[in-house]
C-alpha cells in the first residue's frame, strides 16, 4: 500500500487562528479523503478531495470553515478555520485506489493531534 | 445516509479466548465492509474485509462473516493475544460513492 505522511503530526494553536495540515502519498491515489477524530470518538469524514475541483463536503462540514486542495494526485491540504477548542481532534487523510486498479480500499495517513486553546 | 451500529461499545476477554464484534448497517447499496484496528495513538490499520458477493473470509486468527438480507456482519478474532488490545472498528461503503461510514468502535480488551 501507499506510504502517507502528514505535516504537521500534532500543534497547539490560539483560538481564532488557521492551521493547515498537509497529506503527501508517495505514489499517484484516485481518492483522498479527510476524516475528524475527537478524543475517544470514531472516525466522521469531513470531505472527499477531489483534484482540480472543489472538495465534496459531508453534511455539518462547509467549505468556509474547512477548505481543501488537492492540486495533484499525491498531495492534498486541510485548513481548519477560525479555530475554537471544540475543533481539538485528531485530522486525519486517507486514500484510495491507483491510477492503475481502482478499489474503495482506504488507507490512512498518521493523523495530525490539533489543539485549540 | 448510511448508519452504522456496532457492539458491544466495550469488550474484555481472556487470553486465548474468542472475541465476537457485531455490526448492523441501514444502506441495502452498502457492498463493502472493512474492519480497522487502532491502538492508542496510532492511524486505523485495515485488517481484514469482505464485499457483498461474499459470505465470509478468514484470514488466520481473524474472521469476517456477512449476512446481506439481515444487514449485519461480524468480525471473529481466534486465540486472543494481549497485543490484540485495541479500538476496533466497522465500517460500510457503497462502492459508488467510494466514502466509508464508521461505527462507534468497540474496546477490546485481552488479559494476560
Amino acid at each position: 500500500s501507499a506510504v502517507i505522511s502528514q505535516k504537521p503530526s500534532r500543534d497547539i494553536c490560539q483560538r481564532g487562528t488557521s492551521l493547515t495540515i498537509q497529506c503527501q502519498v508517495d505514489s499517484q491515489v484516485t481518492m483522498m479523503f479527510w476524516y475528524r477524530q475527537q478524543p475517544g470518538q470514531s472516525l466522521t469524514l469531513i470531505a472527499t478531495a477531489n483534484q482540480g475541483s472543489e472538495a465534496t463536503y459531508e453534511s455539518g462540514f462547509v467549505i468556509d470553515k474547512f477548505p481543501i486542495s488537492r492540486p495533484n494526485l499525491t498531495f492534498s491540504t486541510l485548513t481548519v478555520s477560525n479555530m475554537s477548542p471544540e475543533d481539538s481532534s485528531i485530522y486525519l487523510c486517507s486514500v484510495s485506489g491507483t491510477v492503475t486498479r481502482l478499489t474503495d480500499t482506504q488507507y490512512f495517513g498518521p493523523g495530525t493531534r490539533l489543539t485549540v486553546l | 445516509g448510511e448508519n452504522v451500529e456496532q457492539h458491544p461499545s466495550t469488550l474484555s476477554v481472556q487470553e486465548g479466548d474468542s472475541a465476537v464484534i457485531k455490526c448492523t448497517y441501514s444502506d441495502s447499496a452498502s457492498n463493502y465492509f472493512p474492519w480497522y484496528k487502532q491502538e492508542l495513538g496510532k492511524r486505523p490499520q485495515l485488517i481484514i474485509d469482505i464485499r457483498s458477493n461474499v459470505g465470509e473470509k478468514k484470514d488466520q486468527r481473524i474472521a469476517v462473516t456477512l449476512n446481506k438480507t439481515a444487514k449485519h456482519f461480524s468480525l471473529h478474532i481466534t486465540e486472543t493475544q494481549p497485543e490484540d488490545s485495541a479500538v476496533y472498528f466497522c465500517a460500510a461503503s457503497n462502492s459508488g460513492y467510494s466514502t466509508l461510514t464508521f461505527g462507534k468502535g468497540t474496546m477490546l480488551l485481552v488479559s494476560p
